[in-house]
């Protein structure tokens, strides 16, 4: 049950497109579409940005995408905005019915 | 609206135990999967453990089995992690977090309990 691995720091401007990327293996971001990305502003509880793989929630804005190549997931977020920095971590099912975490990335916007 | 409430955090020392208990309401509470997530101070989001929803299936994070016990009451709406054995490294914000309807994600989280382990 390693922690998924993510960039520490992702920085953009202001409408620019970034992307984290979110490697694992073959028993949990391989293995499954069940990969969800959260957003999480200092203080705050986590919020639900992506599930399995690349739906969103309703509510969330269209500017953030997901998807899945092998075992590395990625969350693209468009248009860069101020609201958009914060923590972004994915997640993903495993082979033992386990979830586990990615390391965690701060979004920097310039 | 979905709320998710968390209640008995605080100091404890090591060795010790702790109750949390997470209070749902504005959905069916027995229709959804339910998780416990932590985090420690200044670190990343850890996963914990899950119940399905007669509380018959359970799952935990390693560094946690034999140690905590997840558990839920549909009637009451509630959901609780109990802690015994405690140690420095289970310092953390635990939130509990309502699992999506297919089960693969966490959609809604409530504000966290925090938990102090020390001497």
């Amino acid at each position: 049950q390693s922690a998924l691995t993510q960039p520490a720091s992702v920085s953009g401007s202001p409408g620019q497109s970034i992307t984290i990327s979110c490697t694992g293996t073959s028993s949990d971001v391989g293995g499954y579409n069940y990969v969800s990305w959260y957003q999480q502003h200092p203080g705050k509880a986590p919020k639900l940005m992506i599930y399995d793989v690349s739906n969103r929630p309703s509510g969330v804005s269209n500017r953030f995408s997901g998807s899945k190549s092998g075992n590395t997931a990625s969350l693209t977020i468009s248009g860069l905005q101020a609201e958009d920095e914060a923590d972004y971590y994915c997640s993903s099912y495993t082979n033992t019915r386990a979830f586990v975490f990615g390391t965690g990335t701060m979004v920097t916007v310039l | 609206e979905v709320q998710l409430v968390e209640s008995g955090g605080g100091l404890v020392q090591p060795g010790g135990s702790l109750r949390l208990s997470c209070a749902a309401s504005g959905f069916t509470f027995s229709s959804n999967w339910m998780t416990w997530v932590r985090q420690a101070p200044g670190k990343g989001l850890e996963w914990v453990a899950n119940i399905n929803q007669d509380g018959r299936e359970k799952f935990y994070v390693d560094s946690v089995k034999g140690r905590f016990t997840i558990s839920r009451d549909n009637g009451k709406k509630s959901l609780y992690l109990q802690m015994n054995s405690l140690r420095a490294e289970d310092a953390a914000v635990y939130y509990c977090a309502r699992d999506g309807s297919q089960g693969n994600d966490f959609d809604y989280w409530g504000q966290g309990t925090l938990v102090t382990v020390s001497s």
